[in-house]
């Protein structure tokens, strides 16, 4: 079954409207979550590194006002595209570092398609 | 720099062939890990394989091998009797000793044709 459950897998949102997606890790505690943003044909660009009771990390580039990422809780990651325009319709994957035995493998989320018209 | 190549942006087989994903990489880590991932059009990426830097034995998992050569930085992976349900893009990916970030190349698609 699946580790890290994504929500929504798609979303169709205007312009100036703001979209939140959620990343639920559903078999253990995760203090970090990434955040990554795949162009079409492109690979993955880490956008950020969640960590639960702290702020985010940002990665050179990335605006930290426009995504806006809080890790609630263990087990939850949120990204909020504020004002979305065109340019950030992407599709946004977040994934989940394990510990202990599986240390390192990386479980990730179904994905969320955004499309901003 | 860490940094992840995949020159084959784009492969296409007809079923039962064999093929061979090319993955290359760059680091100043002495520890480090690699990773291959499948995504197929469905777009959840799908873990397939984790190696450490001083484990270059080679592996084999059913149809799937993969070559860990660290003397041309090179993590590559083969698919014997390639199969339509193999297609998809892989990536591969680098990260250091502790995991706190993860570097992927450019991705190869995959097609297999029947």
């Amino acid at each position: 079954g699946a580790v890290v459950s994504q929500h929504p897998s798609r979303v169709i949102c205007k312009s100036g409207t703001s979209v939140k997606i959620e990343c639920r890790s559903l078999d253990f505690q995760a203090t970090t979550m990434f955040w990554y943003r795949q162009f079409p044909k492109k690979s993955l660009m880490l956008m950020a590194t969640s960590n639960e009771g702290s702020k985010a990390t940002y990665e050179q580039g990335v605006e930290k006002d426009k995504f806006l990422i809080n890790h609630a809780s263990l087990t939850l990651s949120t990204l909020t595209v504020t004002s979305a325009h065109p340019e950030d319709s992407s599709f946004y994957i977040c994934s989940v570092p394990t510990s202990g035995i599986n240390t390192g493998e990386l479980f990730f989320g179904e994905g969320s398609r955004l499309t901003v018209l | 720099a860490q940094k992840v190549t995949q020159a084959q942006t784009e492969i296409s087989v007809v079923e039962k062939e064999d093929v061979t994903l090319d993955c290359v990489y760059e680091t100043r880590d002495t520890t480090y890990y690699l990773f291959w991932y499948k995504q197929p059009p469905s777009g959840e990426l799908v873990f397939l394989i984790r190696r450490n830097s001083f484990d270059e034995q080679n592996e084999i998992s059913g149809r799937y091998s993969w070559n860990f050569q660290k003397s041309t930085s090179s993590f590559n992976f083969t698919i014997t009797a390639s199969q339509v349900v193999d297609s998809a893009v892989y990536f591969c990916a680098l990260s250091g000793y502790n995991f706190n970030k993860f570097y992927f190349g450019s991705g190869t698609k995959l097609n297999v044709k029947p």
